[in-house]
């Protein structure tokens, strides 16, 4: 679980305003991705990126938006457009996309919205 | 699309009593994963199965694969308190390169 970290680990927020969620990794991992997890249910896939400047949507990408601009960082936006955000948010990272790879994840960001 | 259900969702066990959890998906999988989350953490990689029937062991922890790569299963043997937590099963679908999880099964061990 070491190398990918989250911040920050409790965000509040007003219902209605955008938030920016963080991951960095130091595992040099092509393939990062943002599950989603509620009470109850398993992880629920946001947003996948295989590569730098190249991402995916999952099967929950409506009200967030994410980009890959460097191979360390792929930021989660949680946006005004989503209608039910409060959550615990878990940033994750594989060698490739290949379909043997074990995925590495962060510590993981809860989500209040007020 | 790919479903992969997982029961029980809970499980209450006394310290030393064995337990299982299982795993079915709709469609084949090319491979299942078992990750632990243990209580306010996240989760950790516990094993991957790829090939049809196969048993792996862990200690007290036994994996299978089912022969149809469509189901599997954790057992822990002679469960202790550091067992709590949720198990999740993941599963990729043949032909896929995403990886569906389970809802998981939360352990509780009574000691």
């Amino acid at each position: 679980d070491g190398g990918i970290t989250q911040s920050p680990k409790y965000l509040f927020r007003k219902e209605g305003q955008n938030v920016t969620l963080s991951c960095e990794q130091n595992l040099n991992h092509d393939a990062m991705y943002w599950y989603r997890q509620d009470p109850g249910q398993g992880l629920r896939l946001i947003y996948y990126s295989q590569i730098v400047n190249d991402f995916q949507k999952g099967d929950i990408a409506e009200g967030y938006s994410v980009s890959r601009e460097k191979k360390e960082s792929f930021p989660l936006t949680v946006t005004s457009a989503q209608k039910n955000p409060t959550a615990f948010y878990l940033c994750a990272s594989s060698v490739t996309r290949g379909d043997t790879d074990t995925q590495y994840f962060g510590p993981g960001t809860r989500l209040t919205v007020l | 699309g790919q479903q992969v259900m997982q029961i029980p969702q809970y499980q209450h066990v006394q310290e030393g009593e064995d337990f299982t959890t299982y795993c079915n998906s709709s469609t084949t999988l090319s491979n299942i994963q078992w990750y632990k989350q243990r209580p306010g953490g996240h989760p950790v990689f516990l094993i991957q199965l790829v090939k049809s029937g196969e048993v792996k062991k862990q200690k007290r922890l036994t994996f299978q694969f089912g022969e149809a790569k469509k189901n599997s299963s954790l057992h822990i043997t002679a469960t202790q308190t550091t067992d709590v937590g949720t198990y999740f099963c993941a599963g990729v679908g043949a032909g896929s390169y995403q990886l569906t999880f389970g809802k998981g099964t939360k352990l509780s061990v009574i000691p």
